[in-house]
């Protein structure tokens, strides 16, 4: 069954460092999404992609936040300066159809 | 502000008894709604989706809306151990594409043998 794969699985990084979180979304899959959830919390929506462009994004998608899908797999999201409250699992997800989500990116900012 | 409200638990219920997992949403235009289960660590996964008004089954598995009440419901029959999970219900508000959707806080089911 075709499934969207998501690296790395965990991510340790220090406060203020850029990290980028990588996913493979389903092949015949157009619109490309990025979650959250904050340990204890609940799963948040950050940012969905259509069409090489960015076409809703939440409050929490701010401008240390950005994604690029830069080739024909490849979906990745960048947090330019992390900081401590960035700390979560980073969930990837695809569709059409229904949401399949990524097993996730845990990151953790020290 | 766009909400979904569910009881956080936990809901303990005995092996092969039904659980019933209940969900309540703020805006009254939503038109989709989900269920998702999600075991400790791991990435939630979809167990059933609904858009009508009614029951929907799938197996064990049995969702049901009221739109009118603002209610999403899952009961899963014949509860299994393997049951044990968090329970997210979601819903999208916004129409269009699919995967925009707000999530509740879940509801963790433990399944006792």
């Amino acid at each position: 069954e075709p499934e969207v794969t998501q690296t790395p699985s965990h991510q340790v990084t220090q406060m203020g460092q850029e990290v980028i979180l990588r996913c493979v979304p389903i092949s015949n899959h157009l619109y490309f999404y990025w979650y959250r959830q904050i340990l204890g919390q609940k799963v948040e929506f950050l940012v969905s992609f259509y069409n090489n462009e960015i076409s809703e994004k939440s409050e929490i998608f701010d401008d240390q936040f950005s994604v690029e899908r830069p080739d024909g797999s490849n979906f990745t999201l960048k947090i330019r300066s992390t900081k401590l409250e960035d700390s979560a699992m980073y969930f990837c997800a695809s569709t059409p159809g229904e949401l399949f989500f990524g097993e996730g990116s845990r990151l953790t900012v020290l | 502000q766009k909400e979904v409200e569910q009881n956080s638990g936990p809901l303990s219920v005995p092996e092969g008894a039904i659980a019933s997992l209940n969900c309540t949403y703020s805006d009254r235009g939503s038109q989709s709604f989900f269920w998702y289960r999600q075991y400790s660590g791991k990435s939630p996964e979809l167990i059933m989706f609904i858009y009508s008004n009614g029951d929907k089954e799938d197996g064990r598995f049995t969702a049901q809306l009221n739109k009118a009440s603002q209610y999403v419901s899952l009961l899963i029959r014949d509860s299994q151990p393997s049951d044990s999970a968090t329970y997210l219900c979601a819903v999208n508000p916004y129409g269009g594409s699919q995967g925009n959707l707000i999530f509740g806080k879940g509801t963790k089911l433990s399944v006792k043998p």
